[in-house]
C-alpha cells in the first residue's frame, strides 16, 4: 500500500526564515516522489519531482530512503510561497497518492 | 496550449440523484485520472483512464465510475449520491505513452468541480 503523511496542516514562518516542510511515506518498492503546489485561486501545479533533482523556486526535496522522507526546504521564505503544498508518491504507471497537505503561511 | 478544462464547475444535487463530470485533458494527454478533494481527506485518487479502458483504480465505492472517450475526454459519474460525496472533484491528465511506461508523468490539473450534495 501506498502511504503519504504530511504531518503538519499549516506552518507560519516569518519572511526569511527557513522553511521545512515534513512528508514522510510508506511504500515498499522505489517510489516516485512529487511534491505539488496551489496558490490562492490557482490550480494544483507541480512544484518538483525528486527524479529531475530540479530548484524550483528555490525550493529542494531529497529523497532519504533510510528515513522514509521527501522534506521541502527552502533556506529563504518569500510572500510569495504562501501556499498549500501537497507531497504525493507514485508506484510507478500514474497512480498517485497524495498526503493531506500543508498550508505554508508566510509572514510579512 | 489550453489547459484542463472541466465542466461544469458547480453542481449542487440532492440525495439520491446522479450526477455526470466531465474533464478534457490537455492535448496530446492520453491519461487521465480523477481526485476527491475534501476539508478531512485531502486528495484522495479515483482512478485513472488510459486509452479508453481504466487502469487504475482507488478505494471507492461502486457508485463512482467512470469512462473515457477515443479522443481522451473523460467522464465520471456518481450515483446513488449521499451526502458524503460533496467535494471538489479534480481532473488531471498526464502523456503517459503506453501501457508498459512505468515512469510517473506530471500530472496538469483542471479547476475543478464543485459538488454540493443537499
Amino acid at each position: 500500500a501506498q502511504r503519504v503523511t504530511q504531518p503538519e496542516k499549516l506552518l507560519s514562518v516569518f519572511k526569511g526564515a527557513p522553511v521545512e516542510l515534513k512528508c514522510n511515506y510508506s511504500y515498499s518498492g522505489s517510489p516516485e516522489l512529487f511534491w505539488y503546489v496551489q496558490y490562492s485561486r490557482q490550480r494544483l501545479q507541480l512544484l518538483l519531482r525528486h527524479i529531475s533533482r530540479e530548484s524550483i523556486k528555490g525550493f529542494t526535496a531529497d529523497l532519504n530512503k533510510g528515513e522514509t522522507s521527501f522534506h521541502l526546504k527552502k533556506p529563504f521564505a518569500q510572500e510569495e510561497d504562501s501556499a498549500m503544498y501537497y507531497c504525493a508518491l507514485s508506484g510507478g504507471y500514474q497512480k498517485v497518492t497524495f498526503g493531506t497537505g500543508t498550508k505554508l503561511q508566510v509572514i510579512p | 496550449k489550453a489547459g484542463v478544462t472541466q465542466t461544469p464547475r458547480y453542481l449542487i444535487k440532492t440525495r439520491g440523484q446522479q450526477v455526470t463530470l466531465s474533464c478534457s485533458p490537455i492535448s496530446g494527454h492520453r491519461s487521465v485520472s480523477w481526485y476527491q478533494q475534501t476539508p478531512g481527506q485531502g486528495l484522495q485518487f479515483l482512478f485513472e483512464y488510459f486509452s479508453e479502458t481504466q487502469r487504475n483504480k482507488g478505494n471507492f465505492p461502486g457508485r463512482f465510475s467512470g469512462r473515457q472517450f477515443s479522443n481522451s475526454r473523460s467522464e465520471m459519474n456518481v450515483s446513488t449520491l449521499e451526502l458524503g460525496d460533496s467535494a471538489l472533484y479534480l481532473c488531471a491528465s498526464s502523456l503517459r505513452r503506453g501501457l508498459s511506461d512505468v515512469i510517473t508523468d506530471t500530472q496538469y490539473f483542471g479547476p475543478g468541480t464543485r459538488l454540493t450534495v443537499l
